[in-house]
């Protein structure tokens, strides 16, 4: 009940496209969702990240979309650059301080 | 990088050998994680930090211990190392307001 599932492992995008990367949880306890990004050899990075109270939060390029009642979320990104090639990963957590779950990444390649 | 470095950031070493591994922080953050990170899994808990000499363990902490003797510093330890502790390891320290999560630059372990 843990876990945090990814979806997919890698993707290809164009640049200029539109880049979607999907999280389910099961833990309704769950109340703050994360997105980092991590460039090889880098730490990941706190890109992004929403409460369940408001269903979508947009940061420039990024959006986080959240629907409570699936248990789901997505990262999308627009008019993706090559620059964003990287490592996604969504993260759930409850509690401040504690229970944060990861999940395995997605690696993202945009295609100059 | 919130301030936070890692020592020594490469490592190889030999099963069954100890090996302690240096998260320091420089803003006086009360929370601190250790993390394993490997191909598949995303982001595994090993141990976090409440505070000096608070610690609990995370999701794989067998075969890991750690110390928090000074607010700015975590140390991770492995008593005997093992080749299947052979991963990327990352500090991270928790600021703002939220759950917001802050990764170092990471210590790559090699156990042969």
């Amino acid at each position: 009940q843990q876990q945090v599932k990814q979806s997919p492992q890698s993707l290809i995008v164009q640049k200029g496209g539109i880049s979607i990367i999907n999280c389910a949880y099961e833990n309704t306890a769950f109340d703050y969702f994360p997105w980092y990004q991590q460039f090889p050899g880098k730490g990941p990075a706190l890109l992004i990240a929403i409460r369940p109270d408001v269903s979508e939060k947009k940061e420039g390029r990024f959006t986080i979309s959240f629907n409570k009642s699936a248990k789901q979320f997505s990262l999308h990104i627009m008019d993706s650059q090559p620059g964003d090639s990287a490592t996604y990963f969504c993260a759930a957590s409850h509690n401040y301080g504690q229970n944060f779950v990861f999940g395995p990444g997605t690696r993202l390649s945009v295609l100059p | 990088d919130a301030g936070i470095t890692q020592s020594p950031r490469h490592k190889v070493t030999e099963t069954g050998t100890p090996v302690t591994l240096r998260c320091h922080q420089t803003e006086n953050h009360r929370y601190m994680y250790w993390y394993r990170q490997d191909p598949g899994h995303g982001l595994r808990l090993i141990h976090y930090s409440y505070g000096v000499k608070d610690t609990d363990k995370g999701e794989v902490s067998d075969g890991y211990s750690v110390s928090r003797s000074k607010t700015e510093d975590f140390l991770l330890t492995l008593e005997s190392a093992t080749s299947s502790q052979t991963s990327v390891y990352f500090c991270a320290i928790l600021a703002g307001e939220g759950n917001e999560q802050f990764f170092g630059p990471g210590t790559r372990l090699t156990v042969l």
